[in-house]
């Protein structure tokens, strides 16, 4: 079975930029999560899509957005884009009701 | 949010030596999970646990779920180079007995692994 895949694996952008990164779950996992880690504030958690609706929300201004398509793919969207929205981004799948997530390898972000 | 303690934050050994790290929180989680990080790489699940007491093994790695459900281990026997890299706790967030969508995650133990 294949794995969550990403991309880009790597992008760069300037100040004030928008960009789109792509996930493509595991086949049959309905469920993605997306994650920012930086050095300085680790992994944490932007919001999970499920059925094509967001039902978790972490703490992140409304600059980062996401959507879901009907075959479980999921894009997230950063508008205006600062220099401390540089990170590697990481979106995660699972099974419906399950805990264990798989992660993909990741979009390098890097605003200049 | 919840907040997971994980120590120690970096470990520097030799190969052959076990090595053990640890992940505390102040509540209490379902389920814990531990992953592995290599560099410019998505973490990758290592083991699950699922109960409290319970300890699960894959080949030279062991992992326990403590019996407060606050506290999860993870130890490596004999370790070898291919060892290294940042081995992060976790734990879901659930609601009413239902697994949702974010882990919370500790902030990684780095490890170095000299032949």
């Amino acid at each position: 079975k294949a794995g969550v895949t990403q991309t880009p694996r790597y992008l760069i952008k300037t100040r004030g930029q928008q960009v789109t990164l792509s996930c493509s779950p595991i086949s049959g996992h309905r469920s993605v999560s997306w994650y920012q880690q930086t050095p300085g504030q680790g992994l944490q958690f932007l919001f999970e899509y499920f059925s094509e609706t967001q039902r978790n929300k972490g703490n992140f201004p409304g600059r980062f957005s996401g959507r879901q398509f009907s075959n479980s793919r999921s894009e997230m969207n950063v508008s205006t884009l600062e220099l401390g929205d540089s990170a590697l981004y990481l979106c995660a799948s699972r099974r419906t009701g399950g805990a264990e997530q798989f992660f993909g390898p990741g979009t390098r972000l890097t605003v200049l | 949010g919840q907040q997971l303690n994980q120590s120690p934050q970096s470990m520097f050994i030799q190969e052959g030596e076990d090595v053990s790290m640890n992940c505390t929180s102040s509540s209490i989680f379902n389920t814990w999970l531990w992953y592995k990080q290599d560099p410019g790489e998505g973490p990758v699940l290592l083991i699950a646990l699922y109960k409290a007491g319970e300890l699960t093994s894959n080949g030279r790695l062991t992992a326990q779920f403590g019996i407060t459900r606050k506290d999860s281990f993870l130890n490596i026997s004999a370790s070898i180079p291919s060892d290294v890299g940042i081995y992060f706790c976790a734990g879901p967030e659930f609601d009413r007995g239902s697994t949702l969508g974010r882990l919370y995650f500790g902030r990684g133990t780095q490890l170095t692994v000299w032949p």
